[in-house]
């Protein structure tokens, strides 16, 4: 199972919003309503951001929404935040196996 | 809250078996969930290795299956890992994770700080 397609890198300036697409096969992220998103700050552990697709866990903070339409899913950071400048990995169930995209780089300028 | 705590040697020489634990606290594994390991290669993105329930139920990336056991403890409320032959490839910071299957296929909601393990002779 190849792993998901994200872009390297996104930027936005603080209060602007920004999209990152991760980019399947029908065998994950098409096929599932089970893709998670992940924020990644240096040398800490990933925190999940959101959860079968659009689902925000307590304590993460509504300007993150996630979307998907066919085999691609998308995470939106509205109002962004210096705060907000991390490492961001989509993750999907792919039938008894789960697959982590490439990650993107999120900056703020 | 829920906690996790990885364990273990964080040097292997080649060809090495590779054991790490996951402590839980705040949370009884037999109470329900999966809980799983992820690694993170230097530099690079996160890949699931496995996950297990607390009557053993596993699920295994299947690219890393034949290398790979992962068991729990109930009495301990641990789970483990083992990755045999290791190779300097297997260099990672590894995580244990509360997901990956069951009620949460593809969610990881929990996590532990990570351990740095290097393949080396």
């Amino acid at each position: 199972q190849s792993a998901l397609t994200q872009p390297r890198s996104v930027s936005g300036s603080p209060g602007q919003s920004v999209t990152i697409s991760c980019t399947g096969t029908s065998s994950d992220v098409g096929g599932y309503n089970f893709v998670s998103w992940y924020q990644e700050h240096p040398g800490k552990a990933p925190k999940l951001m959101i959860y079968d697709v659009s689902q925000r866990p307590s304590g993460v903070p509504d300007r993150f929404s996630g979307s998907k339409s066919g085999n691609t899913a998308s995470l939106t950071i509205s109002g962004l935040q210096a705060e907000d400048e991390a490492e961001y990995y989509c993750c999907s169930y792919a039938g008894n196996n789960n697959v982590f995209g490439t990650g993107t780089k999120v900056t703020v300028l | 809250q829920v906690q996790l705590q990885e364990s273990g040697p964080g040097l292997l020489k080649p060809s090495e078996t590779l054991s790490l634990t996951c402590s839980v606290s705040g949370f009884s594994i037999t109470s329900g969930y999966y809980w799983g390991w992820m690694w993170q290669p230097p530099g690079k993105g996160l890949e699931w290795i496995g996950s297990i329930n607390h009557s053993g139920s596993t699920y295994y990336n299947p690219s890393l299956k034949s290398r790979v056991t992962i068991s729990v403890d109930r009495s301990k409320n641990q789970f483990s890992l083992k990755l045999s032959s290791v190779t300097a490839a297997d260099t990672a910071v590894y995580y244990c994770t509360r997901g990956g299957a069951g009620s949460r296929p593809g969610t990881f909601d929990y996590w532990g700080r990570g351990t740095l393990v290097i393949v080396s002779s």
